[in-house]
C-alpha cells in the first residue's frame, strides 16, 4: 500500500502570509497527486489535481508542485477563508486511493 | 450541475450490516471518464477511502474493509451503493459519496474527486 504523509500536522498562520504544507508518498507516484480543502462540517472540496493543475474556481493564490514522492501545497497570500484542513490524496493505484492524514491550518 | 447524495439509516447496531445510497442527479452514472467512490471520516479524524465503482460494475475496494465490503451500482436508478457487513463502533463515522473524474492530460489520465455528496453521519451502536 502506497502511505501519504503530511507535514506539518497543523500549521498557525496570519492574513496575507505565505503557507507550504508538504506531502511526502511512501514511493512513487509521478504526479497523481491531488489536494483537497475541508471545512468543519463540510465535505472536502477538491482544490489541485494531478500536482499543479487548479480545480475550477479555484483562486489562483493557490498552488501545487512536485513529483514522485514529495509534493507541496502553496498559499501565496492567506485569505481568511483559507483557513480549514487539507488533505493530499494519491491516485497513482487505482487499487487504493489514500489520503495523508490532513494538516489543520489555524489562524495565529 | 452535478450533486450527489447519500441516503440510509444513521443509527446501526453491532454486528449488523449498514446499507448506504448514493443518488446522482444532473449526470448519467454512465457517463464515460468517471467512477463512483465512497469515503468516510470518523469523528475528528481524516479521510479514509472505502472504494470505488465503475458503471460496468467493476469495483476497487480498500483491503482494510474488502471482506465486508460490498459497492454496487444501478444505472437504472442512476444511484449507487455501500454495504458493509459486522459494523462495530469504529465504523461509526460521516460517510461521503464522490464522482471520481478522469482528467485527460495527453498520453496520461489523472483521476481525483471532483463532486461529493454533503455527507451522512452513520454511528454503530446498540
Amino acid at each position: 500500500d502506497i502511505q501519504m504523509t503530511q507535514s506539518p500536522s497543523s500549521l498557525s498562520a496570519s492574513v496575507g502570509d505565505r503557507v507550504t504544507i508538504t506531502c511526502r508518498a511512501s514511493q512513487s507516484i509521478n504526479y497523481y497527486l491531488n489536494w483537497y480543502q475541508q471545512k468543519p462540517g463540510k465535505a472536502p472540496k477538491l482544490m489541485i489535481y494531478a500536482t499543479s493543475n487548479l480545480q475550477g474556481g479555484v483562486p489562483s493564490r493557490f498552488s501545487g508542485s512536485g513529483s514522485g514522492t514529495d509534493f507541496t501545497l502553496t498559499i501565496s497570500t492567506l485569505q481568511p477563508e483559507d483557513f480549514a484542513t487539507y488533505y493530499c490524496q494519491q491516485t497513482y493505484s487505482s487499487l487504493m486511493y489514500t489520503f495523508g492524514q490532513g494538516t489543520k491550518l489555524e489562524i495565529k | 450541475q452535478v450533486q450527489l447524495q447519500e441516503s440510509g439509516p444513521g443509527l446501526v447496531k453491532p454486528s449488523e450490516t449498514l446499507s448506504l445510497t448514493c443518488a446522482v442527479s444532473g449526470a448519467s452514472i454512465t457517463s464515460g471518464g468517471f467512477s463512483w467512490s465512497w469515503i468516510r471520516q470518523p469523528p475528528g479524524k481524516g479521510l479514509e477511502w472505502i472504494g470505488h465503482v465503475y458503471y460496468t460494475g467493476n469495483t476497487y475496494h480498500s483491503p482494510s474493509l474488502k471482506s465486508r465490503l460490498t459497492i454496487s451500482v444501478d444505472t437504472s436508478k442512476n444511484q449507487f451503493s455501500l454495504k458493509l457487513s459486522s459494523v462495530a463502533a469504529a465504523d461509526t463515522a460521516v460517510y461521503y459519496c464522490a464522482r471520481v473524474k478522469r482528467y485527460d492530460h495527453g498520453a496520461y489520465y489523472y483521476y481525483a474527486m471532483d463532486v461529493w455528496g454533503q455527507g451522512t453521519t452513520v454511528t454503530v451502536s446498540s
